[in-house]
């Protein structure tokens, strides 16, 4: 399995609090991607990293923010959490942004 | 915007054969994915296609493409318990960072 440990794996957290998820890789791969998954959304993209200081917006990017400082993490912070980001977060990562991406085991995150 | 639609439930007898299908919109897609995510877990690349390709088989599992039609289906021969998830298809363009996702169909195996 692809090095990949997203950090916490569970969280409860309330409205209007800053809540940061991590994502780390042991694998050395160029991109990093965070997703969120919820019932009958499949995968949507939030944000992106094709290398060390370098991000992107994805299709779900309001009220997220990135910061990539170092090749192996990919930290995603909610500024201000909503009950509309309850949801479970994906960290994936890939070598090429056409080779396959591997996930890490998901963070639940609920807010209240 | 694109857009990516799979069937939301499958059931099958144990030793039948499954087949998952999943339309999409992006003409432009060239990658075309199907992983397998299982309760508690990240997704796992099954396998994939290339659009200039109309099948593929790997073991138990075989991936046709129509491309005309812009329909993928996986096909699991000899479905067992143990192939119980949820399955997405997802298609991707030639240096896009956008992998466009399904909504997953979850597969219930019967024994």
């Amino acid at each position: 399995d692809a090095g990949i440990t997203q950090s916490p794996r569970h969280k409860v957290t309330e409205t209007g609090t800053p809540v940061t998820l991590r994502c780390h890789q042991t694998e050395n791969h160029r991109y990093m991607y965070w997703y969120r998954q919820d019932p009958g959304h499949g995968l949507r993209l939030i944000h992106y990293s094709y290398g060390v200081k370098d991000t992107d917006k994805g299709e779900v990017s309001d009220g997220y923010s990135v910061s990539r400082s170092k090749t192996e993490d990919f930290l995603l912070t909610l500024e201000s959490a909503t009950s509309s980001q309850t949801s479970v977060y994906f960290c994936a990562i890939s070598e090429s942004i056409d080779l396959e991406a591997f996930f890490g085991q998901g963070t639940r995150l609920t807010v209240v | 915007g694109e857009d990516v639609e799979q069937s939301l439930f499958l059931s099958v007898r144990e030793g039948d054969s499954s087949v998952i299908n999943c339309t999409y919109t992006d003409s432009s897609s060239t990658y075309l994915y199907w992983y397998k995510q299982e309760p508690g877990a990240g997704l796992q690349l099954l396998t994939y296609i290339f659009s200039n390709m109309d099948m593929k088989q790997d073991q138990r599992l075989t991936v046709l493409l129509n491309k005309k039609d812009k329909h993928l289906s996986l096909r699991i021969a000899d479905t067992q318990t143990g192939d119980s998830a949820i399955y997405f298809c997802a298609v991707q363009n030639t240096g896009g960072f956008k992998t466009i996702f399904g909504a997953g169909t979850r597969l219930f195996v019967k024994a």
